[in-house]
Formats: structure tokens, sequence, C-alpha cells
């Protein structure tokens, strides 16, 4: 059964204070690993996927790197906005197509 | 593109009442997922289609959930009889498994079963 942990499960940064989320995941063969943000009463909003141990994706103030058994979410000089529960989630070979979800990591960035 | 359609966006009903949820996915998708959201659970897929065929409902929590997708534009989750522990955020998400692995999620139903 594929596992999916995230920690921390709260984050309080202040503005400009980078600091990194952590997805620890168990699964028969990864698919692919992704990240998720999502804002408070909104759909999970897709992010980046991550395909093989050693891959980085970068967007904006965001980073994902990926190892054979978690993958970091750096973040660096956040913002106010950047403010939201982040979810990662795995799909492995044994899983047709779908995903299983971590708890997520609830950040906030006090300006 | 609009992105995924779900509705209604708030749902309140009493206890035995059906519910119908309804989905529109990205158009082109050929894959097409229920989800559910709790504080308890988490996201938990509920039934997963794949050019409008169920392939996998294991996470259908009991019979009075249906799930349809009656061609590749519309599906609908269905719950009968309502009961108050249904109440959650049901999501619905869409993919295109040709060109890629991840899911786009529409903006979600809020359930409340009273």
């Amino acid at each position: 059964e594929d596992q999916v942990t995230q920690s921390p499960e709260a984050l309080r940064l202040q503005e400009g204070e980078s600091s990194s989320l952590n997805c620890s995941y168990t699964v028969s063969g990864l698919r692919g690993l992704f990240w998720y943000r999502q804002d408070p009463g909104k759909g999970p909003e897709f992010l980046f996927t991550l395909y093989s141990a050693g891959e980085e994706k970068e967007k904006e103030r965001l980073k994902a790197t990926l190892t054979k058994k978690e993958s970091f979410l750096h973040i660096t000089a956040p913002k106010p906005e950047d403010s939201a529960t982040y979810l990662c989630a795995v799909q492995s070979s044994g899983s047709a197509r779908q995903l299983t979800f971590g708890s997520g990591t609830q950040l906030t960035v006090l300006p | 593109d609009a992105g995924v359609i779900q509705s209604p966006r708030h749902e309140v009903t009493e206890m035995g009442q059906e519910v119908t949820l309804r989905c529109k996915p990205i158009s082109g998708h050929d894959s097409l997922f229920w989800y559910r959201q709790t504080m308890m659970r988490g996201l938990e897929l509920l039934i997963y289609f794949n050019n409008n065929v169920p392939i996998d409902d294991s996470g259908m929590p009991e019979d009075r959930f249906s799930a349809k997708m009656p061609n590749a534009s519309f599906s609908t989750l269905k719950i009968q009889p309502s009961e108050p522990r249904d109440s959650a955020v049901y999501f619905c998400a869409s993919s295109d498994t040709r060109r890629g692995l991840e899911a786009f999620f529409g903006q979600g139903t809020r359930l409340t079963v009273v």
C-alpha cells in the first residue's frame, strides 16, 4: 500500500525566511511524485511533477527535489501570498492512475 | 481553458435525501477522478474513470454512493440516502494521461448533511 507522510504539519515563517517542507513516501514503484498548493475553500492547484531521483523543478520561489525516499519543497524568501497548504502525492505503478495524498503542510508567512 | 467545473459549490441537505454532485472535466482529458476531503482523513480517492469507463471504485464507501460518466464531458456522483457522516468537500479532477500524470482539480462541492 502506498504511503505518504508530510512534515511538519504546520510551519510559520517570517517574510523572507527560507525553509523546506518534507514529503516521505513508500510505494511499489514510483511513476510520479506531485506537489500541489491548496488555498482555503479551493481545490488543489498543481505545481510540479517529479519522475525520478535527482530530478529538480523550479517555479518562482519554489523548488522541488526528489530522492528515492523523499521529496523536499524548498521555499526561498517567501512572501505572505505563499501562505497555503502544500500537498504531496504519489502515483505508483500498482495503483492505475490515482494519486495517494499526504495530509499536507499548512504554511503561514507573516509580513 | 475553463478548468474542471463542479456544481453546486455548496449543498446543504437533510439526512435521508438524495444528493447529486456534477462535474465537467477539462476538454480532451481521458481520465476523471472523484475525491473526498475531510479534516480527519485528508484527500481520499472514491472512483476513477478512464475513457468514461469506471476502472477503480474501491474507494466508494458503501452502496449509498454511485458514480456515472455518460460521456467524456460529464460525470455525476450520487449519494442516496445521505447521512451526516457524508459531510465533506468533494472534488472532481481530470487528467490527460497521454501527456502527463498530473491531475487538475475543480473547486469542489462542500456538502453538509444535517
